[in-house]
């Protein structure tokens, strides 16, 4: 089974609000990374944070990780129409890296 | 810089044959990863090569193997081709191994097996 789950599978959002999205793991960690997929430009990597890192931001994003529960977040401010897309965690450990099944978001106009 | 790139793009084989699909990394990228994404599996990690060496692979059957190439270019080769490997190969790239660096993907070949 894939190492990280992303909650939920599909969230539905106006424009202008925020999106949440969260990932869970089984195992320890030596980074996290969380891209976005869409039919447009395949799949972009849009923040890692290390084992020992708890909070990053970057731009409209800020990423959280809980490694005492083995779990982080993704939140997109102020979305936009062109924040539609799939959003995958991947989990690194021992040199492997690991997907889940992705959150697909839809920024309705 | 230019991107991550893979050729092709799009490729229909038979069963039972064979494929090799290529990924240039980004210059200056030493590590190489590929992955299978399947509606059903999802994106699955094959192999991860850095600096000409295999560091670690997923769970595929022999039948998928790889190589990287001494200017970090890297090849993929999938013999005896079956209907369940149709699927969007993708190819990333890194500074360092994946366990401590971000990745870059490239655009991916779609292979369909009949």
């Amino acid at each position: 089974s894939q190492q990280g789950e992303e909650d939920p599978q599909a969230l539905s959002i106006q424009e202008g609000e925020n999106a949440t999205m969260n990932c869970s793991y089984k195992t320890s960690i030596n980074n996290l990374q969380w891209y976005r997929q869409n039919s447009g430009r395949g799949l972009v990597h849009l923040i890692l944070i290390r084992s020992n890192e708890r909070e990053k931001h970057s731009g409209r994003l800020r990423v959280t990780l809980d490694t005492s529960k083995k779990s982080s977040s993704l939140l997109i401010t102020a979305s936009r129409a062109a924040d539609t897309a799939s959003y995958f965690c991947a989990t690194s450990n021992a040199g492997k890296s690991t997907f889940g099944d992705g959150t697909t978001l839809t920024v309705k106009p | 810089k230019a991107g991550v790139t893979q050729t092709p793009r799009y490729l229909i084989k038979t069963r039972g044959q064979q494929v090799t699909l290529s990924c240039s990394p980004i210059s200056g990228h030493r590590s190489v990863s590929w992955y299978q994404q399947t509606p059903g599996q999802g994106l699955q990690f094959l192999f991860e090569y850095f600096s000409e060496t295999q560091r670690n692979k997923g769970n595929f059957p022999g039948r998928f193997s790889g190589r990287q190439f001494s200017n970090s270019r890297s090849e993929m080769n999938v013999s005896t081709l079956e209907l369940g490997d149709s699927a969007l190969y993708l190819c990333a790239s890194s500074l360092g191994q994946v366990s401590s660096y971000e990745q870059y993907f490239g655009p991916g070949t779609r292979l369909t097996v009949t």
